[in-house]
């Protein structure tokens, strides 16, 4: 399974930062994964950003939720972030990233990673 | 909100050197637990689940062990390529990353 993210690398400040993470190797309308968003902050650790199944239900980093949405298109095998409203304290790589549903949940596949700047 | 905590926050040590690093959960997780390692510029890689069991494909010089709210890590024998921040991860209520041990080559 490899998982691709793209999305613009430069956001202004209040405006919507979306990103799309594409799959290949695998399905993202196959059970028994949930697929990921994990931000990175410059020089910082790891933030789970949410997830969401292939039927379309979704769980967030409580911190983040008021601004977040995950949605999945299992025509396109992708699954995409929009986060609203956002500053500077969003700049961060954001991976998306596949985990197992259930026992044994852990991110095994992983995006490469997208640079997303806050900047006016 | 589960908060992880890992101790140390960095390390130098030779290559051959045993290195543990720690990982405390606020509160119990019983074994839900997993280790990463990211090597600089690159996306992290699950190395232990279930705080003891060897991912498909890591060498094992790597291990886990502990339960409830304490965990270890251990690299048997540091090699050159074990450059690279740890990161322990819970996933009994949602998922909260510790803050990472960086480790370096003495």
């Amino acid at each position: 399974v490899q998982l691709q993210e793209s999305g613009p690398g430069l956001v202004k400040p209040s405006q919507t930062l979306s990103l799309t993470c594409s799959v290949s190797g695998g399905s993202v309308s196959s059970g028994g994964y949930y697929w990921n968003w994990i931000r990175q902050h410059p020089g910082k650790g790891l933030e789970w950003i949410g997830y969401i199944y292939y039927s379309g239900s979704t769980d967030y980093n409580p911190s983040l939720r008021s601004r977040l949405s995950i949605s999945v298109d299992t025509s396109t095998n992708q699954f995409s972030l929009k986060l609203r409203s956002v500053s500077a304290a969003d700049t961060a790589v954001y991976y998306c990233a596949s985990s197992i549903v259930g026992a044994s949940a852990r991110f095994d596949y992983w995006g490469q990673g997208t640079l997303v700047t806050v900047s006016s | 909100d589960i908060q992880m905590t890992q101790s140390p926050s960095s390390l130098s040590a030779s290559v051959g050197d045993k290195v543990t690093i720690t990982c405390q959960a606020s509160q119990d997780i019983r074994n839900y637990l997993n280790w990463y390692r990211q090597k600089p510029g690159k996306a992290p890689e699950v190395l232990i689940y279930d705080a003891s069991n060897l991912a498909t494909g890591v060498p094992s010089r790597f291990s886990g062990s502990g339960s409830g709210t304490d965990f270890t890590f251990t690299i048997s024998s540091l090699q050159a390529e074990d450059i690279a921040t740890y990161y322990c991860q819970q996933y009994e209520n949602l998922f909260t990353f510790g803050p990472g041990t960086k480790v370096n080559i003495k």
